[in-house]
């Protein structure tokens, strides 16, 4: 079963704006990761974010983690044509596995 | 490029039948994961092996199996094949260090399979 819902399921923004993607997740987490993924392929890490941190930078990427309220968001700041993609919150549960439990998806669309 | 190497990439088979999947982690990553992605169960953990040994096990059928080799790769043997196991499946591998490097899952490009 799902434990990340990711919010809202679609996107589609202009580029030069922000984008914020946002999940929520139902227990207890050790850490919740973003990741990428262009049409039918693989996916790629963007940024992990642990149960201990609140917020957590990449280059234009925000990632926020509210553990009060299981749910983080994504930003991506002044977005372009190539972050068209479907994004998707993962989380690693406590006391469980390394295993991903992954959302459904944020589908993103940013038009030139 | 992540590393990870699937193959193949593609595979179009009928109900009934017999595939492997093989997935290669980058160099030096001892844990294998496999996942299958559909669009009705979007993606789900299928199994984790670690240096060989299974560590963990998700909603994978028991007509599915996987191992790990002494080399590190890992094969996923799926059988009896049904319609409903069409998807993309991936193969993760992260690194044997501690810390967020440990954490970290590099994907394959995946096998996408087909069942008719």
């Amino acid at each position: 079963s799902q434990q990340g819902e990711e919010d809202p399921q679609a996107l589609s923004i202009q580029e030069g704006e922000n984008a914020t993607m946002n999940c929520s997740y139902k227990t207890s987490i050790n850490n919740l990761q973003w990741y990428r993924q262009n049409s039918g392929r693989g996916l790629v890490h963007l940024i992990l974010i642990r149960s201990n941190e609140r917020e957590k930078h990449s280059g234009r990427l925000r990632v926020t983690l509210d553990t009060s309220k299981k749910s983080s968001s994504l930003l991506i700041t002044a977005s372009r044509a190539a972050d068209t993609a479907s994004y998707f919150c993962a989380t690693v549960l406590q006391g469980g596995s390394e295993k991903l439990v992954f959302g459904k998806g944020t589908k993103l669309t940013v038009n030139p | 490029d992540s590393g990870v190497t699937q193959t193949p990439k593609h595979l179009i088979t009928a109900t009934g039948q017999r595939v492997t999947l093989r997935c290669s982690p980058r160099s030096g990553d001892l844990s294998v994961y496999w996942y299958q992605q559909s669009l009705d169960q979007g993606l789900q953990f299928l199994i984790h092996y670690y240096n060989g040994e299974e560590r963990a096990k998700g909603n994978i059928l028991e007509r599915f199996s996987a191992q790990q080799f002494p080399d590190l790769h890992s094969e996923l043997n799926l059988s009896s094949l049904e319609l409903g196991d069409s998807a993309l499946y991936f193969c993760a591998s992260s690194a044997r260090t501690g810390g967020e490097g440990r954490e970290t899952q590099y994907f394959g490009p995946g096998t996408r399979l087909l069942v008719l």
